[in-house]
């Protein structure tokens, strides 16, 4: 079964600097997500990229997808404190309704 | 806004009693799941309901339950709870298959078992 692995597993950047954080998953996908999740909180969906496309942007966030070699990035750009979260890619295949989601990766901004 | 709501944020309960945990969302959603969250192991999908009365496993169905009696609400049901159970529990809904495939999720129910 694909299942998404984020690198690295913590970030720690300081205000205005940008953040990568990285998604590897197995098998083909029709999409790949990437969720936000505030400590103790639900997932907020942030950014969906289908599998025919090679990059997307929204706001500060741009997410990279090679299938080739199943891999994924989430770049966020002039990071703020307000971002310090954890980060989730999640990938959807042939099934459609489930999702396989990541161990994350934990943000952390320094003011 | 699509809204889900978990009835609980926190629920301390003892070793062999039978939880409830509900979810209802306001978003005439065919599609509902419930995930346990540990660190280190992400989110695992517990059970998902694609309709009224209709259940799916997901990949740990084991020591779960599930009912969705009606389109707004599943509740998942620990039969005789375990200390191995204590987790994070969310719950998200997904419209039709032309959302997109997008879940919203709940803000959580952390469970300690005791």
């Amino acid at each position: 079964s694909q299942q998404g692995e984020e690198d690295p597993q913590a970030l720690s950047i300081q205000e205005g600097e940008n953040a990568t954080m990285n998604c590897s998953y197995k098998t083909s996908i029709n999409n790949l997500q990437w969720y936000r999740q505030n400590s103790g909180r639900g997932l907020v969906h942030l950014i969906l990229i289908r599998s025919n496309e090679r990059e997307k942007h929204s706001g500060r966030l741009r997410v990279t997808l090679d299938t080739s070699k199943e891999s994924s990035s989430l770049l966020i750009t002039a990071s703020r404190a307000a971002d310090t979260a954890s980060y989730f890619c999640a990938t959807d295949g042939a099934s459609g309704s489930r999702l396989t989601f990541g161990e994350g990766t934990q943000l952390t901004v320094n003011p | 806004d699509v809204k889900v709501t978990q009835s609980s944020r926190y629920l301390v309960k003892r070793t062999g009693e039978k939880v409830f945990l509900e979810c209802v969302q306001d978003m005439d959603h065919e599609n509902m799941f419930w995930y346990r969250q540990d660190p280190g192991l992400g989110l695992r999908l517990i059970y998902f309901s694609y309709d009224v009365k209709m259940k799916e496993k997901g990949d740990i169905p084991e020591g779960y339950s599930v009912s969705r009696e009606k389109k707004e609400r599943f509740s998942l049901i620990l039969e005789s709870a375990s200390t191995n159970q204590t987790s994070m529990y969310l719950c998200a809904s997904r419209g039709h298959a032309l959302a997109k495939n997008i879940q919203y999720f709940g803000a959580g129910t952390r469970l300690s078992v005791l």
